[in-house]
C-alpha cells in the first residue's frame, strides 16, 4: 500500500539553524500538507500546496517557514532560522485528486531545537 | 469558543465493550469530518470519514455525523486492547485543499 515518507525522522538542531524537512508523497496524489504537533497538544495546520503553489497557510507559517516541490517526487519544509518553540513533530499529508479531502499522514520528523 | 472540542479522557472501558467518542465544532460550514487514531508518538491514522448526517458504518467502527447539532462521534464496538489510543476528530470545509482542523483528542484505554 503507497505511503507519504519522511526523512529524516529526527533532527536536532541549534537555534538560528536552517532546517529543511523532506516528504514524499503518495505518487498520484497532487494535494500536499504539512502540519505539526507540539508535544501534549493538537495537531496543526502549517501550509497546503497544490498546483506548485501555496493554497493556504496558517498564521504559525511565517517568513521563517517556506515550502517546495523541487522535483516531481519531494516536498520540503524550509524554516530558516529556527526558534525553540519550533520543536515539535512535523507531519507532511498528502491527498488525492479526486478526493482531495482525505489526506494521508507520513510518519513525522521529530525536530529538536537547542 | 474552541473549534473543535473533544473530551481529553482518557476514557477506560473493558475489553469488548462499547466505546463512545465525541467531538463537537463550531463552524457551520464545516463539511467534512475525520477520526484519525494516534498512537502515542506516532502519526495520525485515517479511521473514518463522513459527510452526511446519519451513520456510516467500518467493520467494528462507526461514525455517526449530525450537522443541525454540530456533532459528531465515532463508536468502536468489540474494544480491544489494540484500540488504546488518542482519536483524533478533525473537520474541514469543502475546497482546494482545505486544511484539516484537529480537535485536542480523546485518549482510550481498553483494559482486559
Amino acid at each position: 500500500e503507497p505511503e507519504v515518507t519522511q526523512t529524516p525522522s529526527h533532527q536536532v538542531t541549534q537555534m538560528g539553524q536552517e532546517v529543511i524537512l523532506r516528504c514524499v508523497p503518495i505518487s498520484n496524489h497532487l494535494y500536499f500538507y504539512w502540519y505539526r504537533q507540539i508535544l501534549g497538544q493538537k495537531v496543526e495546520f502549517l501550509v497546503s500546496f497544490y498546483n506548485n503553489e501555496i493554497s493556504e497557510k496558517s498564521e504559525i507559517f511565517d517568513d521563517q517557514f517556506s515550502v517546495e516541490r523541487p522535483d516531481g517526487s519531494n516536498f520540503t519544509l524550509k524554516i530558516r532560522s529556527t526558534k525553540l518553540e519550533d520543536s515539535a513533530m512535523y507531519f507532511c499529508a498528502s491527498s488525492h485528486r479526486g478526493n482531495q479531502e482525505t489526506q494521508y499522514f507520513g510518519p513525522g520528523t521529530r525536530l529538536l531545537v537547542l | 469558543q474552541k473549534e473543535v472540542e473533544q473530551n481529553s479522557g482518557p476514557l477506560s472501558v473493558p475489553e469488548g465493550a462499547i466505546a463512545s467518542l465525541n467531538c463537537t465544532y463550531s463552524d457551520r460550514g464545516s463539511q467534512s469530518f475525520f477520526w484519525y487514531r494516534q498512537y502515542s508518538g506516532k502519526s495520525p491514522e485515517l479511521i473514518m470519514f463522513i459527510y452526511s448526517n446519519g451513520d456510516k458504518e467500518d467493520g467494528r467502527f462507526t461514525a455517526q455525523l449530525n450537522k443541525a447539532s454540530q456533532y459528531v462521534s465515532l463508536l468502536i464496538r468489540d474494544s480491544q486492547p489494540s484500540d488504546s489510543a488518542t482519536y483524533l476528530c478533525a473537520v474541514s470545509k469543502a475546497g482546494t485543499a482545505s486544511k484539516l482542523t484537529f480537535g485536542t483528542g480523546t485518549r482510550l484505554q481498553v483494559t482486559l
